[in-house]
């Protein structure tokens, strides 16, 4: 079955350092990949998506995804964590086009130190 | 433009009880997903229609689910005799086709005691 994979449950990061949140998605025909964010008792936000387009993407809030598709991924990176990127992201799958639903992983929590 | 809106934002229900839960798209909208998230998981999905048409449900979507989207607008889901297993939070999604980019809504926080 086609899946999403998230490793890291939880990340922590000092205010002002690298984000790093990995995704991996398996699936030999390049998916479309989202990234989406959750607050408390909200909803998704989109962050960024992929669609075949350029492999960098760049999305809101200064957030970057590169595709790979050598490694299945779609790790998703901040040069600078800020105390308001304290949420839970989730990497999104889509295998075909948008009649499909999407596929989640189980999501990363971010925390962010002052 | 409001978004996705989803009514109610929250409802507590005793188990055996029926509820039903109300999704406005984003207007035009022809794809409308709905979604279930419980606590520490990703969205999982439910179903989803294109205009009135419910197109694919998943085996989650068990008898007592029930979703209608009548005149290809609004969305509603009903949950028939309600088990604590179905405390979770319901999300609702919209998009217009051919775009893949899925909107979604605050969702619907359920709590069966």
């Amino acid at each position: 079955a086609q899946s999403v994979t998230q490793l890291g449950s939880h990340v922590s990061v000092s205010e002002g350092a690298l984000v790093l949140l990995r995704c991996n998605y398996s699936s030999s025909v390049p998916p479309y990949l989202f990234w989406y964010v959750q607050y408390p008792n909200q909803g998704l936000q989109l962050l960024l998506k992929y669609t075949s387009a350029a492999t960098l993407v760049k999305g809101i809030n200064g957030f970057e995804a590169e595709f790979k598709k050598s490694e299945t991924s779609f790790h998703l990176t901040k040069p600078s964590a800020h105390m308001s990127d304290a949420a839970e992201y989730f990497c999104a799958v889509r295998w075909n086009s948008g009649n499909t639903p999407l596929v989640f992983g189980k999501g990363t929590r971010l925390s962010v130190i002052a | 433009d409001t978004g996705v809106s989803q009514d109610p934002r929250h409802k507590i229900t005793k188990r055996g009880q029926n509820v039903t839960f109300r999704c406005d798209p984003i207007s035009e909208h022809n794809r409308l997903y709905w979604y279930r998230q419980t606590l520490g998981q990703g969205p999982e999905f439910l179903t989803y229609f294109q205009n009135e048409a419910q197109l694919e449900k998943s085996r989650l979507l068990s008898d007592r689910f029930s979703a209608e989207r009548p005149k290809g607008s609004f969305s509603t889901l009903e949950i028939q005799r309600t088990e604590q297993g179905d405390s979770a939070m319901y999300l609702c999604a919209s998009s217009l086709a051919p775009s893949n980019e899925a909107f979604f809504g605050q969702g619907t926080r359920l709590t069966v005691v």
